[in-house]
């Protein structure tokens, strides 16, 4: 089945660690995001990618990092220097054209520092 | 920057009432809206979309919106609600750039 593969589900981290969240697409999508769900402030755009090896900062990029190696692929590491991590995240891709692309999305990973 | 504001965080109905929930957005030029579902458990799963043409779309489970230029609006729509529509709404929009910008969602609950 075609999708987008988000892992793990849920996930437990000390503070001052660094974690990284894994999103995987079989879509062959060439775009890929990473959003942050936080009650009451709906989704927030952390990291997007177009292409391999080429990224963009979202709005909400401070204390976080991402890599674009392969195209299937768009892991995002949540880093001590980030002041709030505990959050609901969401992967999605889509095909690159200029605006008409909906977005496909994960299953989400809970990250909760502890 | 583009921005979307919906308007009510959390809407209680009966079954069988119908359903308006409010989307506006901020950006002058060409946008694509989408109005986004996440039911209980589930992923994020697009409800419609509109791109261009007819400022009225429907799309699944008896949902429509319309696209209001002037106002800057995408109010999402359904004439009888049901238990099963117990989820939450996100209205989104594309300016260009491959960047939905999401609204802060809206919490519809359902009463049997």
């Amino acid at each position: 089945d075609g999708g987008i593969t988000q892992s793990p589900k849920y996930l437990f981290r000390k503070e001052g660690q660094n974690v990284t969240l894994s999103c995987e697409q079989n879509l062959n999508h060439d775009a890929m995001y990473w959003y942050r769900q936080d009650p009451g402030q709906g989704l927030r755009l952390i990291y997007y990618s177009q292409i391999v090896n080429d990224f963009q900062k979202g709005d909400i990029a401070e204390g976080y990092s991402v890599s674009r190696e392969k195209k299937e692929s768009f892991p995002l590491t949540v880093t001590s220097a980030q002041k709030n991590p505990t959050a609901f995240y969401l992967c999605a891709s889509s095909i690159l054209r200029d605006v008409n692309t909906e977005a496909f999305f994960g299953q989400g990973t809970r990250l909760t520092v502890v | 920057a583009q921005s979307v504001s919906q308007h009510n965080h959390h809407v209680i109905l009966s079954e069988a009432a119908s359903l308006e929930l409010g989307c506006n957005y901020s950006y002058g030029g060409t946008v694509n809206l989408f109005w986004y579902v996440q039911y209980p458990g589930q992923h994020l799963q697009l409800l419609l979309k509109y791109f261009s043409g007819d400022p009225l779309v429907k799309g699944i489970k008896g949902f429509e919106a319309e696209f209001i230029k002037s106002k800057f609006s995408f109010n999402l729509r359904k004439p009888s609600v049901q238990w099963s529509d117990t989820a939450e709404y996100f209205c989104a929009v594309n300016a260009g750039g491959n960047k939905l910008v999401f609204g802060a969602g809206t919490i519809l609950r359902v009463k049997s």
